[in-house]
């Protein structure tokens, strides 16, 4: 299998906290791995990719100072809001890739279950 | 850019019946990938089935099966004996083949699928 877990799955804060959300992946190792916002009835959307060891590629319009991305393994990578705003709350999904060029296994993307962020 | 457009904002069917949902993209590479992810209430992605470009026979998985037609840019899902598990919103989404475009998925913007029992 493939599973990633997400932590926490539900998470309501107030305005001007910071909320760390943690995406693992529990087997197989992750050397990319997504953040995705997604709000209701509507699609995915990309906020930034992250490789293991590097510094995470945000897409545009994303803030990078206030959604910090840290890869620090292979098998684990957080999203960091900082200083939520009520506009922050949505629903955050994130993925996960294994390693390799080629393929099915190195170009499926594994997804969590997702957070629920909820600023007040 | 890729684009992926699902045309079908929502559909239904009726319990073991056939449903099939459409999803055309737009691209000018050759070596891409294609899935469809269900996403149902408890909002989990899963990955329903994928189809590599290069390959001409259509993918299957149980109940599941595309049509891709490449030269037509189109990747429809068919979902025979529809179960009411089934229910769900569906993406599609490509994926590049080339290294340099990044693994990004693009994902169209959704069918959501309603089982009537």
């Amino acid at each position: 299998g493939a599973v990633v877990s997400q932590h926490p799955s539900w998470v309501i804060c107030k305005s001007g906290t910071s909320v760390k959300i943690e995406c693992r992946s529990l087997d197989f190792q992750a050397t990319t791995m997504f953040w995705y916002r997604q709000f209701p009835k509507q699609s995915l959307m990309l906020m930034a990719t992250s490789n293991e060891g590097s510094k995470a590629t945000y897409e545009q319009g994303v803030e990078k100072d206030k959604f910090l991305i840290n890869h620090a393994s292979l098998t684990l990578s957080t999203l960091t809001v900082t200083s939520a705003h009520p506009e922050d709350s949505s629903f955050y999904i994130c993925s996960a890739r294994r390693g390799g060029t080629s393929g099915f296994i190195a170009n499926t993307q594994y997804f969590g279950p997702g957070t629920r962020l909820t600023v007040l | 850019a890729q684009t992926v457009t699902q045309s079908q904002p929502e559909m239904s069917v009726q319990e073991a019946e056939t449903v099939t949902l459409s999803c055309t993209y737009d691209t000018s590479e050759s070596d891409y990938y294609l899935f469809w992810y269900k996403q149902p209430p408890s909002r989990q992605m899963i990955l329903v089935i994928r189809q590599e470009a290069y390959k001409q026979q259509n993918a299957t998985e149980n109940r599941f099966s595309v049509n891709f037609q490449k030269a037509a840019k189109s990747f429809s899902l068919k979902i025979s004996d529809s179960q009411l598990g089934d229910a769900a919103m569906y993406f599609c989404a490509y994926r590049s083949g080339s290294q340099t475009s990044g693994s990004r998925l693009t994902f169209g913007e959704g069918t959501q699928l309603t089982v009537n029992p």
